[in-house]
């Protein structure tokens, strides 16, 4: 089936120690997204690709990149995680079809991540 | 400004019975997009419908349905016979063909009572 896979679902790092969260589609979507979604909170956008060209929110703190190397991979690194960083990042997927700019957005499972 | 609101916050009933999740949208556009998401505890959110802003025909899935009124800017969402799995926490979120991004409502948690 095609889906959006993230790994890992947990993951534990330290204050300070940079992390990576991976996100894969098997859905051939080009444009892909990364939400923080913290408890009771609903998702907060991050930045997306589209194709590759990077479109970041204006409010996400410079400690959170992406790269997207191909059409399937995109990453999201977390330079020196804090505190407050602890929280659920979820990955998204949609097709631009051209006359519908953006189609209905595939998220995948998401990733928790505790900081210590 | 586009704005999404879920006025309940929690909501609980007893299995089987039927419950009403309430959308209500702020915008001045006349193309955007509603939709449901479903977050059950596992943490994914799973697309449950799209409806755009043109087509104000009610739709029923199964034991869900969806109420769509231009007129009073709402995008309601019911459950019928409602089960333990459908414990969840439901987002409403809104789309504007001209913008990047989905507006989320802060979400209605549901419990489902056995």
């Amino acid at each position: 089936d095609a889906m959006v896979i993230q790994n890992p679902r947990y993951q534990v790092t330290q204050f300070g120690k940079p992390v990576t969260l991976s996100c894969s589609q098997t859905l051939n979507h080009n444009v892909m997204y990364w939400y923080q979604q913290k408890s009771s909170q609903a998702p907060k956008l991050l930045f997306h690709y589209y194709d590759k060209d990077f479109n970041n929110e204006a409010d996400t703190p410079d400690n959170f990149q992406s790269r997207r190397p191909n059409t399937s991979f995109c990453f999201l690194d977390i330079r020196s995680p804090g505190l407050g960083d602890a929280a659920m990042y979820l990955c998204a997927t949609s097709r631009d079809s051209g006359t519908l700019r953006r189609e209905t957005q595939y998220f995948g499972p998401g990733t928790r991540l505790l900081v210590l | 400004a586009q704005k999404v609101t879920q006025a309940q916050t929690e909501i609980s009933v007893v299995e089987k019975e039927d419950v009403t999740l309430d959308c209500v949208y702020e915008t001045r556009d006349t193309t955007y997009y509603l939709f449901w998401y479903k977050q059950p505890p596992s943490g994914e959110l799973v697309f449950l419908i799209r409806r755009n802003s043109f087509d104000e025909q009610n739709e029923i899935s199964g034991r869900y349905s969806w109420n769509f009124q231009k007129s009073t800017s709402s995008f309601n969402f019911t459950i019928t016979a409602s089960q333990v799995v459908d414990s969840a926490v439901y987002f409403c979120a809104f789309w504007m063909n001209r913008d990047d991004k989905i507006i989320f409502g802060k979400g209605t948690r549901l419990h489902i009572l056995p």
